[in-house]
């Protein structure tokens, strides 16, 4: 059974671009959701959906948005990037609305923002 | 909102010693859920041990055990038998009743030595 699936895993953008990423869950999994991992602020929650539909949104600015398809992939982007948005950018996914913990992780993509 | 803290940024121990990582956690809520979770270097993010906080015993796996203490919002992780695949990055994490939403600590540095 094939993990969580983040791409890509590696990419160098320059301040003011724009990024997307993309999570594929483990197959039937339906919630995925995004964190921010960073040696500064450690591990933040940036939003979970579920079935298509936001649930969850953590405390980051507009400029992080995501989305959640039939085939429950998810994609984040972020515009306008910050030096500040370097990051390991972290998916999990669970088949569960209620997963009691039990999410599993993708490997992350790691963003350089010069 | 609730926050998690872990005092201890890193820490060492011989190889099939045990050892203990410390995490407190706050929280106006009283049904929820207490994870730790391991991430080895370059490597997925897995959760060890969860601890509902409706149950009074404390959750064990193989060589992993928790203290949890309700009333003075501690949850410690006790590695026994210490081995050198134990070598990580462990955070504690807390999840409430919105969704699979995790509040992670800033995480022990766990060294195993042979």
């Amino acid at each position: 059974k094939a993990g969580v699936t983040q791409t890509p895993r590696y990419l160098i953008k320059t301040r003011g671009q724009q990024v997307t990423l993309s999570c594929s869950p483990i197959s039937g999994h339906r919630s995925v959701s995004w964190y921010q991992q960073t040696p500064g602020q450690g591990l933040q929650f940036l939003f979970e959906y579920f079935s298509e539909t936001q649930r969850n949104k953590g405390n980051f600015p507009g400029r992080f948005s995501g989305r959640q398809f039939s085939n429950s992939r998810s994609e984040m982007n972020v515009s306008t990037l910050e030096l500040g948005d370097s990051a390991l950018y972290l998916c999990a996914s669970s088949w569960l609305a209620e997963s009691l913990g039990e999410l599993f992780f993708g490997e992350g993509s790691r963003l350089t923002v010069l | 909102a609730q926050t998690v803290t872990q005092s201890q940024p890193e820490m060492s121990v011989q190889e099939a010693e045990t050892v203990t990582l410390s995490c407190t956690y706050d929280t106006s809520e009283n049904n929820y859920y207490l994870f730790w979770y391991k991430q080895p270097p370059s490597r997925q993010m897995i959760l060890v041990i969860r601890q509902e906080a409706y149950k009074q015993q404390n959750a064990t796996e193989n060589r992993f055990s928790v203290n949890f203490q309700k009333a003075a919002k501690s949850f410690s992780l006790k590695i026994s038998d210490s081995q050198l695949g134990d070598t990580a990055m462990y955070f504690c994490a807390f999840m409430g009743n919105a969704g699979n939403m995790l509040t992670f600590g800033g995480g022990t540095r766990l060294m195993v030595k042979p």
